[in-house]
């Protein structure tokens, strides 16, 4: 069946980095874009970026140039986020989701940015 | 940018009544608006596409309508799996740009 699985929850000190993957199975990888999406605690829903498994090519919301960097890799069916410069307020849940849009989602991984 | 509204922020309904749930766009977004379901500590579940369209394994009691800037996502009897939040969600494809709205929590009275 079709699944996304994230890697575990990180706890990380402010300024830091953080990488979070998605491995996908059970479907052509390089046919579906994929999205990052993250959720502050009691928060909604706030869409990061997007990546095309098959070429490599992102795009990332706003707020998040210049911080953000999505990347794949092929030979594992893998996308991988890295968000540099943590602040407290990059505590969240954040979830790989397959496919424009968005029909599966990885189970969401927690990143705590604490001092 | 297109900003989504949700209406009402909460609803207090009863196992068995019918649900509504608004959501407007603060311009034309066509029929490219989606609705989710997120139950407390899971992810997010696609149940409607493009407006009206049940995504795979959603039961026919959700049906979503609309276009433009004014939809509504339906429940016809509520069932007790369905208390939940409901966000919906719109997407560009170029350039990409995905919009949540802030959901509405669907609760037990």
């Amino acid at each position: 069946q079709v699944q996304l699985v994230q890697s575990g929850a990180e706890v990380k000190k402010p300024g830091a980095s953080v990488k979070v993957s998605c491995k996908a199975s059970g479907y052509t990888f390089t046919s579906y874009y994929m999205h990052w999406v993250r959720q502050a605690p009691g928060q909604g829903l706030e869409w990061m970026g997007i990546i095309n498994p098959s070429g490599g090519s992102t795009s990332y919301a706003q707020k998040f140039q210049g911080r953000v960097t999505m990347t794949r890799d092929t030979s594992t069916n893998t996308v991988y986020m890295e968000l540099s410069s943590l602040k407290s307020e990059d505590t969240a849940v954040y979830y790989c989701a397959r496919d424009q849009r968005m029909d599966v989602w990885g189970q969401g991984t927690t990143i705590t940015v604490s001092s | 940018e297109i900003v989504l509204t949700q209406s009402p922020a909460t609803l207090s309904l009863s196992p068995g009544e019918r649900a509504t749930l608004s959501c407007r766009a603060s311009q034309s977004v066509s029929s490219y608006l989606d609705w989710y379901q997120q139950k407390p500590g899971q992810a997010p579940r696609l149940l409607i596409y493009d407006a009206s369209n049940r995504a795979t394994g959603i039961p026919a009691r959700f049906s979503g309508s609309g276009s433009g800037t004014d939809f509504t996502l339906t429940i016809s009897s509520l069932e007790a799996e369905d208390f939940a939040i409901y966000y919906c969600h719109h997407r560009t494809n170029w350039p990409p740009t995905f919009t949540f709205g802030p959901g509405t929590k669907v609760d037990i009275k």
